[in-house]
Protein backbone atom coordinates (compact mmCIF):
# COMPACT_ATOMS: atom_id res chain seq x y z
CA UNK A 1 0.00 0.00 0.00
CA UNK A 2 1.00 3.65 -0.65
CA UNK A 3 2.27 5.71 2.32
CA UNK A 4 2.59 8.96 2.60
CA UNK A 5 4.90 11.03 4.78
CA UNK A 6 4.76 14.57 5.37
CA UNK A 7 7.40 16.81 7.03
CA UNK A 8 7.60 19.00 9.09
CA UNK A 9 4.73 17.38 11.66
CA UNK A 10 4.37 21.06 12.80
CA UNK A 11 5.87 24.26 12.16
CA UNK A 12 5.49 28.10 13.73
CA UNK A 13 6.55 30.81 11.49
CA UNK A 14 6.53 34.51 12.03
CA UNK A 15 3.50 36.37 10.07
CA UNK A 16 5.18 37.64 6.61
CA UNK A 17 7.76 34.30 6.69
CA UNK A 18 8.03 32.07 3.37
CA UNK A 19 7.64 28.24 4.33
CA UNK A 20 7.28 24.96 2.86
CA UNK A 21 5.60 21.93 3.52
CA UNK A 22 6.73 18.37 2.01
CA UNK A 23 4.67 15.21 0.86
CA UNK A 24 6.80 11.98 -0.22
CA UNK A 25 5.41 9.11 -1.24
CA UNK A 26 7.28 5.80 -0.97
CA UNK A 27 5.60 5.19 -4.45
CA UNK A 28 4.62 6.72 -7.79
CA UNK A 29 2.46 9.32 -7.40
CA UNK A 30 -0.82 9.04 -9.46
CA UNK A 31 -2.64 12.45 -8.56
CA UNK A 32 -1.26 14.55 -5.85
CA UNK A 33 -3.92 16.69 -3.32
CA UNK A 34 -3.42 19.09 -1.03
CA UNK A 35 -6.22 19.85 1.39
CA UNK A 36 -6.52 22.53 4.64
CA UNK A 37 -8.19 22.08 7.20
CA UNK A 38 -8.92 23.97 10.04
CA UNK A 39 -9.62 23.23 14.07
CA UNK A 40 -12.76 21.36 14.30
CA UNK A 41 -14.16 21.67 10.50
CA UNK A 42 -13.87 19.36 7.70
CA UNK A 43 -10.76 19.87 4.66
CA UNK A 44 -11.22 22.27 1.90
CA UNK A 45 -9.45 20.73 -1.61
CA UNK A 46 -6.54 23.33 -2.54
CA UNK A 47 -5.07 21.53 -5.23
CA UNK A 48 -4.40 18.66 -7.40
CA UNK A 49 -1.06 17.42 -9.34
CA UNK A 50 -0.47 14.56 -11.86
CA UNK A 51 2.29 15.32 -13.49
CA UNK A 52 5.97 15.24 -13.32
CA UNK A 53 7.44 18.33 -13.13
CA UNK A 54 3.66 20.35 -12.49
CA UNK A 55 3.06 23.08 -10.24
CA UNK A 56 -0.13 25.34 -9.66
CA UNK A 57 -0.68 28.40 -7.70
CA UNK A 58 -3.80 29.55 -5.89
CA UNK A 59 -3.24 33.17 -4.31
CA UNK A 60 0.02 33.06 -2.13
CA UNK A 61 0.04 29.14 -1.87
CA UNK A 62 2.04 27.08 -4.52
CA UNK A 63 2.33 23.00 -5.31
CA UNK A 64 4.58 21.44 -7.16
CA UNK A 65 5.33 17.69 -8.29
CA UNK A 66 8.58 16.72 -8.50
CA UNK A 67 9.33 14.88 -12.24
CA UNK A 68 10.05 11.30 -10.37
CA UNK A 69 6.45 12.08 -9.16
CA UNK A 70 7.18 10.65 -5.76
CA UNK A 71 7.69 14.28 -3.28
CA UNK A 72 5.12 17.19 -3.79
CA UNK A 73 5.65 20.68 -1.88
CA UNK A 74 3.75 23.07 -0.74
CA UNK A 75 5.21 26.88 -0.75
CA UNK A 76 3.75 29.81 1.33
CA UNK A 77 4.70 32.87 0.65
CA UNK A 78 4.00 35.42 3.29
CA UNK A 79 2.50 33.91 5.87
CA UNK A 80 -0.72 34.98 7.63
CA UNK A 81 -2.79 34.28 10.42
CA UNK A 82 -5.30 33.09 8.04
CA UNK A 83 -3.27 30.40 6.72
CA UNK A 84 -3.32 28.58 10.00
CA UNK A 85 -4.27 25.03 10.21
CA UNK A 86 -3.41 21.75 9.07
CA UNK A 87 -2.31 20.59 6.06
CA UNK A 88 -2.56 16.77 4.73
CA UNK A 89 -1.60 15.83 1.43
CA UNK A 90 -3.87 12.69 -0.64
CA UNK A 91 -2.53 10.09 -2.96
CA UNK A 92 -4.64 8.59 -5.68
CA UNK A 93 -4.39 4.64 -6.12
CA UNK A 94 -2.10 3.57 -9.34
CA UNK A 95 -5.08 1.86 -10.72
CA UNK A 96 -7.30 4.73 -10.78
CA UNK A 97 -8.47 5.02 -14.55
CA UNK A 98 -9.95 7.61 -16.84
CA UNK A 99 -11.56 10.64 -14.97
CA UNK A 100 -12.40 9.08 -11.34
CA UNK A 101 -9.58 8.43 -8.85
CA UNK A 102 -10.97 6.28 -6.39
CA UNK A 103 -9.81 6.24 -2.36
CA UNK A 104 -6.96 8.82 -1.38
CA UNK A 105 -4.60 7.77 1.21
CA UNK A 106 -3.25 10.66 3.22
CA UNK A 107 -0.72 12.28 4.87
CA UNK A 108 -0.26 12.40 8.52
CA UNK A 109 -1.03 16.00 8.57
CA UNK A 110 1.13 19.68 9.46
CA UNK A 111 0.03 21.99 11.79
CA UNK A 112 0.72 25.48 10.42
CA UNK A 113 0.90 27.95 13.63
CA UNK A 114 1.39 31.58 12.28
CA UNK A 115 1.68 34.21 14.50
CA UNK A 116 0.95 37.88 13.89
CA UNK B 1 -25.44 25.60 0.21
CA UNK B 2 -24.70 22.02 -1.38
CA UNK B 3 -21.96 19.79 -0.17
CA UNK B 4 -22.00 17.09 2.41
CA UNK B 5 -23.80 17.19 5.38
CA UNK B 6 -22.92 14.81 8.41
CA UNK B 7 -25.02 14.09 11.81
CA UNK B 8 -24.68 14.46 14.75
CA UNK B 9 -21.33 16.90 14.93
CA UNK B 10 -20.92 15.41 18.13
CA UNK B 11 -21.49 12.48 20.36
CA UNK B 12 -20.37 11.17 23.66
CA UNK B 13 -21.26 6.94 23.86
CA UNK B 14 -20.47 4.72 26.83
CA UNK B 15 -18.76 1.61 25.47
CA UNK B 16 -20.72 -0.82 24.40
CA UNK B 17 -23.36 1.06 22.94
CA UNK B 18 -24.47 1.38 19.26
CA UNK B 19 -25.15 4.46 17.24
CA UNK B 20 -25.47 5.44 13.48
CA UNK B 21 -23.25 8.20 11.92
CA UNK B 22 -25.30 9.37 8.87
CA UNK B 23 -23.79 11.29 5.70
CA UNK B 24 -25.75 13.42 2.91
CA UNK B 25 -24.33 14.60 -0.35
CA UNK B 26 -26.49 16.89 -2.55
CA UNK B 27 -23.92 17.03 -5.19
CA UNK B 28 -25.25 13.57 -7.17
CA UNK B 29 -21.59 12.15 -6.67
CA UNK B 30 -21.30 8.36 -7.40
CA UNK B 31 -18.51 7.51 -4.54
CA UNK B 32 -18.53 8.22 -0.83
CA UNK B 33 -16.68 7.58 1.83
CA UNK B 34 -15.80 7.26 5.83
CA UNK B 35 -12.41 7.96 7.49
CA UNK B 36 -11.14 8.50 10.95
CA UNK B 37 -8.85 11.18 12.01
CA UNK B 38 -6.71 10.81 14.65
CA UNK B 39 -3.32 12.85 16.26
CA UNK B 40 -0.70 12.21 14.51
CA UNK B 41 -2.06 9.56 11.67
CA UNK B 42 -3.96 11.64 9.30
CA UNK B 43 -7.05 10.26 7.68
CA UNK B 44 -7.77 6.14 7.55
CA UNK B 45 -10.28 4.90 5.01
CA UNK B 46 -12.98 2.59 7.38
CA UNK B 47 -15.07 1.97 4.34
CA UNK B 48 -16.54 3.69 0.61
CA UNK B 49 -18.89 3.15 -1.45
CA UNK B 50 -17.49 3.15 -5.03
CA UNK B 51 -21.26 3.56 -6.49
CA UNK B 52 -25.13 3.30 -5.11
CA UNK B 53 -25.26 -0.46 -4.10
CA UNK B 54 -21.52 -1.22 -3.46
CA UNK B 55 -19.43 -1.19 -0.35
CA UNK B 56 -16.36 -2.22 0.60
CA UNK B 57 -13.81 -2.22 3.03
CA UNK B 58 -10.95 0.30 3.93
CA UNK B 59 -7.70 0.30 6.23
CA UNK B 60 -9.63 -0.06 9.22
CA UNK B 61 -12.84 -1.96 8.99
CA UNK B 62 -13.39 -3.73 12.14
CA UNK B 63 -15.67 -2.42 14.50
CA UNK B 64 -17.66 -0.99 12.35
CA UNK B 65 -20.40 -1.48 9.32
CA UNK B 66 -21.96 0.53 6.74
CA UNK B 67 -25.05 0.92 4.44
CA UNK B 68 -25.12 2.98 1.32
CA UNK B 69 -29.21 3.65 1.53
CA UNK B 70 -29.17 5.59 -1.78
CA UNK B 71 -26.83 7.68 -3.63
CA UNK B 72 -27.03 10.50 -1.28
CA UNK B 73 -26.87 8.84 2.08
CA UNK B 74 -24.05 6.67 3.17
CA UNK B 75 -24.55 5.68 6.56
CA UNK B 76 -21.23 4.50 9.27
CA UNK B 77 -22.40 2.17 12.43
CA UNK B 78 -21.15 0.95 15.71
CA UNK B 79 -22.90 -1.59 16.77
CA UNK B 80 -20.91 -1.76 20.29
CA UNK B 81 -18.63 1.17 20.87
CA UNK B 82 -14.94 0.90 22.52
CA UNK B 83 -13.01 3.63 23.45
CA UNK B 84 -10.60 3.09 20.89
CA UNK B 85 -13.21 4.69 18.67
CA UNK B 86 -12.86 8.01 19.92
CA UNK B 87 -12.22 9.52 17.25
CA UNK B 88 -13.42 12.49 14.57
CA UNK B 89 -15.15 11.16 11.39
CA UNK B 90 -14.94 12.63 8.17
CA UNK B 91 -17.59 11.90 5.15
CA UNK B 92 -16.64 12.64 1.61
CA UNK B 93 -18.06 12.20 -1.69
CA UNK B 94 -16.67 12.07 -4.94
CA UNK B 95 -17.96 12.80 -8.47
CA UNK B 96 -16.87 12.12 -12.26
CA UNK B 97 -14.20 14.16 -11.96
CA UNK B 98 -11.27 13.85 -10.27
CA UNK B 99 -9.60 17.22 -10.83
CA UNK B 100 -11.53 18.94 -8.11
CA UNK B 101 -10.86 16.18 -5.27
CA UNK B 102 -13.16 14.88 -2.46
CA UNK B 103 -15.85 17.17 -0.69
CA UNK B 104 -15.76 16.70 2.83
CA UNK B 105 -18.07 16.69 5.94
CA UNK B 106 -17.91 18.91 8.83
CA UNK B 107 -16.88 16.23 10.62
CA UNK B 108 -18.17 14.14 13.85
CA UNK B 109 -16.40 14.14 17.10
CA UNK B 110 -17.12 10.64 18.94
CA UNK B 111 -15.66 10.42 21.99
CA UNK B 112 -16.62 6.68 23.81
CA UNK B 113 -16.19 6.52 27.38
Amino acid sequence: SQELEQSPQSLIVQEGKNLTINCTSSKTLYGLYWYKQKYGEGLIFLMMLQKGGEEKSHEKITAKLDEKKQQSSLHITASQPSHAGIYLCGAGPANAGGTSYGKLTFGQGTILTVHP
Amino acid sequence: NAGVTQTPKFQVLKTGQSMTLQCAQDMNHNSMYWYRQDPGMGLRLIYYSASEGTTDKGEVPNGYNVSRLNKREFSLRLESAAPSQTSVYFCASTGASKVYGYTFGSGTRLTVV
